[in-house]
């Protein structure tokens, strides 16, 4: 069974800060590994996706993530912080094989943004 | 070219109704999946429908819920005899079938109990 857990359910950084979401999965299989953000009262919006080519992928707004099938983690970075980046992040996982293809998320994290 | 359309974006129902929610997906994808968010909550997995069938309704509770994607028109979920525990947004996703493309999501049904 796959499983994913996002450490800290909330997030705070300075504006024009480091931004870093951490994400680890568990998968009995290659994974399909994606980002995605909720802002608020709306649906989630792909950020970006590993699908087994590249391990550092990049996404929209300067976000961008990186593989590392060692550590079993897929973090989501941005190197300066914009105050428009709050909102909810949700990393989530597929399996490549099975013939389930939805999708387990973990339970999200809040970035705030200070000004 | 619209994305995922659920609606109605709020409902409101009474304890013991029943709530039906609808979701079109995007023109050219053929597979639907239903999450449930509950507050301060990730989004948790119900079902996904191709065309007329179930493919995998493990996250379904058992009674009062039920799901459909029928050859015309859009996939229904529908909550019988509601209790304020259903008070959740329902999100709806679609994808044209390879995962490797991620799901795109519609807004969402957000539903309240009363």
């Amino acid at each position: 069974a796959q499983s994913v857990t996002q450490l800290g359910s909330h997030v705070s950084v300075s504006e024009g800060a480091l931004v870093l979401l951490r994400c680890n999965y568990s998968s009995s299989v290659p994974p399909y590994l994606f980002w995605y953000v909720q802002y608020p009262n709306q649906g989630l919006q792909l950020l970006l996706k590993y699908t087994s080519a590249a391990t550092l992928v990049k996404g929209i707004n300067g976000f961008e993530a990186e593989f590392k099938k060692s550590e079993t983690s897929f973090h989501l970075t941005k190197p300066s912080a914009h105050m428009s980046d709050a909102a909810e992040y949700f990393c989530a996982v597929s399996d490549q094989d099975t013939g389930r293809r939805a999708l387990t998320f973990g339970s999200g994290t809040r970035l705030q943004v200070q000004p | 070219n619209a994305g995922v359309m659920q609606n109605p974006r709020h409902l409101v129902r009474r304890r013991g109704q029943e709530a039906r929610l609808r979701c079109s997906p995007m023109k050219g994808h053929s597979h639907v999946y239903w999450y449930r968010q509950l507050p301060e909550e990730g989004l948790k997995f119900m079902v996904y429908l191709q065309k007329e069938n179930i493919i995998d309704e493990s996250g379904m509770p058992k009674e009062r819920f039920s799901a459909e994607f029928p050859k015309e028109g859009p996939s229904i979920l529908r909550i019988q005899q509601v209790v304020r525990g259903d008070s959740a947004a329902y999100f709806c996703a679609s994808s044209p079938g390879d995962s490797r493309r991620g799901y795109t999501f519609g807004s969402g049904t957000r539903l309240t109990v009363v």
